[in-house]
């Protein structure tokens, strides 16, 4: 596509909850990344993707983070026992490899 | 802990002000620099980067930074804004060559009056 897509662009969902966040790169970019970030602070890199590699997961904040990325395309970031913490705007990236990195409009997570 | 500093978080100008906007990180390697802006309602984009060669890099709409090795920094700077650039402003740094890993600084929100 024409830009790196993100859905849903709000989700509020209920303390224990499960979540998944959708993103879709731009098209041919190896490279997927996902942040965080919080109101009034600057992004915290969550997770990198690139091509087959095994993942960058060096960000995730606890093992109720997860993300997937099927080949070079969507990948999917799922947090599991949502807590009032993981408020947040959760943003996706994509890059060709070893360049600029192209941002996606984000997910809005409320966690009541 | 490599951390990225923006010490202003609000700055409020006039239009024809002139703007710089501090960053200053925390690594002794080399690094990549960046500043994005994110324009309301709209996605992050790349505003300027610096990867080597002339430390006073130039961006899109008349903005330019300054990469200072000595002080840490890497500031933004505009002669004269306009209304649209209001806007929030992010620096952002990748130690050593990779790509990746972008830490990132709090932000600026810049307001300008009309």
């Amino acid at each position: 596509g024409a830009g790196v897509s993100q859905s849903p662009s709000n989700k509020v969902t209920e303390k224990g909850k499960d979540v998944e966040l959708r993103c879709d790169p731009i098209s041919g970019h190896t490279a997927l990344y996902w942040y965080r970030q919080r109101l009034g602070q600057g992004l915290e890199f969550l997770i990198y993707f690139q091509g087959n590699s095994a993942p960058d997961k060096s960000g995730l904040p606890s093992d109720r983070f997860s993300a997937e990325r099927t080949g070079e395309s969507v990948s999917t970031l799922t947090i599991q026992r949502t807590q009032q913490e993981d408020s947040a705007v959760y943003l996706c990236a994509s890059s060709l490899a070893g360049t600029l990195q192209f941002f996606g409009p984000g997910t809005r997570l409320t966690v009541l | 802990a490599q951390s990225v500093s923006q010490h202003n978080h609000h700055v409020i100008l006039s239009e024809a002000a002139s703007l710089e906007l501090g960053c200053n990180y925390s690594y002794g390697g080399t690094v990549n620099l960046f500043w994005y802006v994110q324009y309301p309602g709209q996605h992050l984009q790349l505003l300027l980067k610096y990867f080597s060669g002339d430390p006073l890099v130039k961006g899109i709409k008349g903005f330019e930074a300054e990469f200072i090795k000595s002080k840490f920094s890497f500031n933004l700077r505009k002669p004269s804004v306009q209304w649209s650039d209001t806007a929030e402003y992010f620096c952002a740094v990748t130690p050593g060559r990779s790509n990746y890993q972008l830490i990132w600084g709090a932000g600026t929100k810049l307001i300008i009056k009309p």
